[in-house]
């Protein structure tokens, strides 16, 4: 069973272009979290999605950063204008049901650099 | 909204000693606490768990305790290994459908 997938493992941006950031969660999980982390700190929740729909989207900032996750394929992180202090891991978990007493499983991550 | 703070950042230990690192959280009904190992360069894994309903728990070398009242929890490694080496994070069901983490503790052991 293979684990929550995410692609590409590193990206390289200019300030001003875009990023896409993808995510397969595990088989069977319909539930995608997306988390940054900043260098020597913890992760930070953003987003919350389930298929087609976003559920709690309080942690991810207003403006440039958008998530999906639709029906078919990968969920996407989005982030328009990259500035330099997007320079973070960004990590997605999965989990069998929708709860925050549920184990998330996450996967390797995505290392964005902004030049 | 729910807080998680976590002692030490940093710790260092010999081979074969313990490990200890306690956090405390500000919602009490939180209910849920996990626990996760990060390696360098890799997602965070899941190392054990527990639930508000139980005071402790064991897995093999590693255990963890909930103060429900206190509202703190702590993860205790016994007979480090240099492969314990690693980030871990506490972290605690923050409402609805959201995980909240602590900051890290990074923890070296030394052979």
């Amino acid at each position: 069973n293979a684990g929550v997938m995410q692609n590409p493992r590193h990206l390289v941006r200019r300030r001003g272009q875009e990023a896409r950031l993808r995510c397969s969660p595990m088989k069977g999980h319909s539930h995608v979290y997306w988390y940054r982390q900043l260098p020597e700190e913890g992760l930070k929740f953003m987003v919350y999605l389930q298929k087609e729909n976003i559920i709690d989207e309080s942690g991810m900032p207003k403006e440039r950063f958008s998530a999906e996750f639709p029906k078919e394929g990968p969920s996407i992180l989005r982030i328009q204008q990259v500035v330099r202090g997007d320079s973070a891991a960004y990590f997605c978990a999965s989990s069998p049901r929708a709860s925050g007493q549920e184990t998330q499983y996450f996967g390797p991550g995505t290392r964005l650099l902004v030049l | 909204g729910e807080n998680v703070e976590q002692h030490p950042s940093t710790l260092s230990v010999q081979e074969g000693d313990s490990a200890v690192i306690k956090c405390t959280y500000s919602d009490s009904a939180s209910n849920y606490f996990p626990w996760y190992k990060q390696e360098l360069g890799k997602g965070p894994q899941l190392i054990i768990d527990i639930r508000s309903n139980v005071g402790e728990k064991k897995d093999q070398r590693i255990a963890v305790t909930l103060n429900k009242t206190a509202k703190h929890f702590s993860l205790h490694i016994t007979e480090t290994q240099p492969e314990d080496s690693a980030v871990y994070f506490c972290a605690a069901d923050g409402g609805g459908f959201k995980t909240i983490f602590g900051a890290g503790t990074r923890l070296f052991v030394k052979a």
